[in-house]
């Protein structure tokens, strides 16, 4: 079945901690982004990617980095989690602009 | 920068009526838009994505029109369904190949 996975889908975690959410997708495509969606702002750009080794800001990529080594894998990196990056975050593929985008089932992320 | 308005924010409506979604975008300069659906904490399940050059697409009871013209946007229900109560986004890329600018979305409750 082709689809976006994202793991975990739920995590609590305390300040500072390090940690990862990994975006896979199966479909071949070359797009992959993430956003982060909050009460009130909607669903926001963190960072995306238009190739291997090719990744970009969004609007809000303070507090995140990200990684495209590879065409299927594009993980979220929180290298120093806060209490504000407490969210709801999904990860998203399209094979191209013209094309529309599939999304992953998300990520609640709560900081402590 | 693209900016992306959905309206009305909430509707309820009784069940087996037909209603009209709005989304509007400051950029006409678009590829395409897209249409998705969330229930609550899920994830996006994509409905419509229509290409600059086209004016509707249709998927079962679901019709989507563009004027990208006057930078709009109408999803159409027919004969809505409890099974219909969910958020309803739209999407463009914000400039060529960039990722999505979401509208903050409208809640659709049907009542049966």
């Amino acid at each position: 079945e082709a689809q976006v996975t994202q793991n975990p889908r739920y995590l609590i975690t305390v300040t500072g901690k390090k940690l990862t959410v990994t975006c896979s997708q199966n479909m071949n495509h070359e797009y992959m982004s993430w956003y982060r969606q909050d009460p009130g702002l909607g669903l926001r750009q963190i960072y995306y990617s238009m190739n291997v080794e090719v990744t970009d800001k969004g609007d809000v990529p303070e507090g995140y980095k990200v990684s495209r080594k590879e065409k299927r894998n594009f993980p979220l990196i929180l290298e120093s989690p806060s209490p504000n990056q407490t969210s709801l975050y999904f990860c998203a593929s399209s094979p191209g602009f013209t094309r529309g985008y599939t999304f992953g089932s998300g990520t609640r992320l709560t900081v402590v | 920068k693209q900016e992306v308005t959905q309206i009305p924010a909430a509707l309820s409506v009784p069940e087996g009526e037909n209603l009209v979604l709005n989304c509007s975008f400051t950029d006409s300069a678009i590829y395409n838009l897209q249409w998705f659906r969330q229930d609550p904490g899920k994830g996006l399940t994509s409905l419509l994505l229509i290409q600059s050059s086209q004016r509707e697409q249709t998927s079962g009871r679901l019709n989507a029109s563009l004027d990208k013209s006057s930078g709009r946007s109408t999803l159409y229900i027919a004969a809505s369904q409890p099974g219909d109560s969910a958020t309803y986004l739209c999407a463009v890329p914000n400039s060529g190949n960039t990722p999505l600018v979401f509208g903050k979305g409208t809640r659709l409750s049907v009542i049966a």
